[in-house]
């Protein structure tokens, strides 16, 4: 079962516009990562926010997470072409034992027209 | 600076063949984590493994088998392929110390296997 969904599945927004990406998960967590990914290429890590942080910036990224909600939502400000791709948001889930392993939602497909 | 290095990029096999994937983790990464993403799924883990110990277990089917070397590069055999298991393989590695939870994941470019 998924661990995180994403809305919107996908998003088409003009060059220079803000995209935001949204993602739940269900179970409690050590921490979220957001990943892009261009079609059917390797996954490129772009931020992680721990449980404890509410907000993170990285250069254009803003990055919340509402740990009381489950959520977590990646804006991408002056969009660009470059950015089309997949966004997908991961969780590492505290379980017993530990582990690292990611659970990924299902993903935000954006296009950034010219 | 160094990446994960996954081979091969591509690999085209018939049903019930076999294949091995090789990963080459970032220098000094001790943790390697391997997904499988079929097409227009979401990456699903598979198994990972920390100072060349299995550490965690996902969907992985009992057909397929995996370790890490003294290198700690590490290997994914995956026997009497399925059509089911055409997708694209990704190892991830991280620099896990004892104790931490918060380690980005580096993902390697991934191995795209056909089963015909």
């Amino acid at each position: 079962s998924q661990q995180g969904e994403e809305d919107p599945q996908a998003l088409s927004i003009q060059e220079g516009e803000n995209a935001t990406m949204n993602c739940s998960y269900k179970t409690s967590i050590n921490n979220l990562q957001w990943y892009r990914q261009n079609s059917g290429r390797g996954l490129v890590h772009l931020i992680l926010i721990r449980s404890n942080e509410r907000e993170k910036h990285s250069g254009r990224l803003r990055v919340t997470l509402d740990t009381s909600k489950k959520s977590s939502s990646l804006l991408i400000t002056a969009s660009r072409a470059a950015d089309t791709a997949s966004y997908f948001c991961a969780t590492v889930p505290i379980l017993t034992g530990g582990g690292n392993k990611l659970t990924f939602g299902t993903g935000t497909q954006l296009k950034v027209e010219l | 600076a160094a990446g994960v290095i996954q081979s091969p990029r591509h690999l085209i096999k018939e049903k019930r063949e076999t294949a091995t994937l090789k990963c080459y983790p970032i220098p000094r990464h001790d943790t390697v984590y391997w997904y499988q993403q079929g097409p227009g799924q979401d990456p699903q883990f598979l198994i990972s493994f920390y100072e060349k110990m299995q550490s965690d277990k996902g969907s992985i089917p009992d057909r397929f088998s995996a370790q890490q070397f003294s290198d700690y590069h590490s290997e994914l055999n995956m026997s009497s392929l399925e059509l089911g298991d055409s997708a694209l393989y990704f190892c991830a590695s991280s620099d896990d110390e004892r104790g931490s939870l918060y380690n980005e994941q580096f993902f390697g470019p991934g191995t795209r296997l056909t089963v015909l």
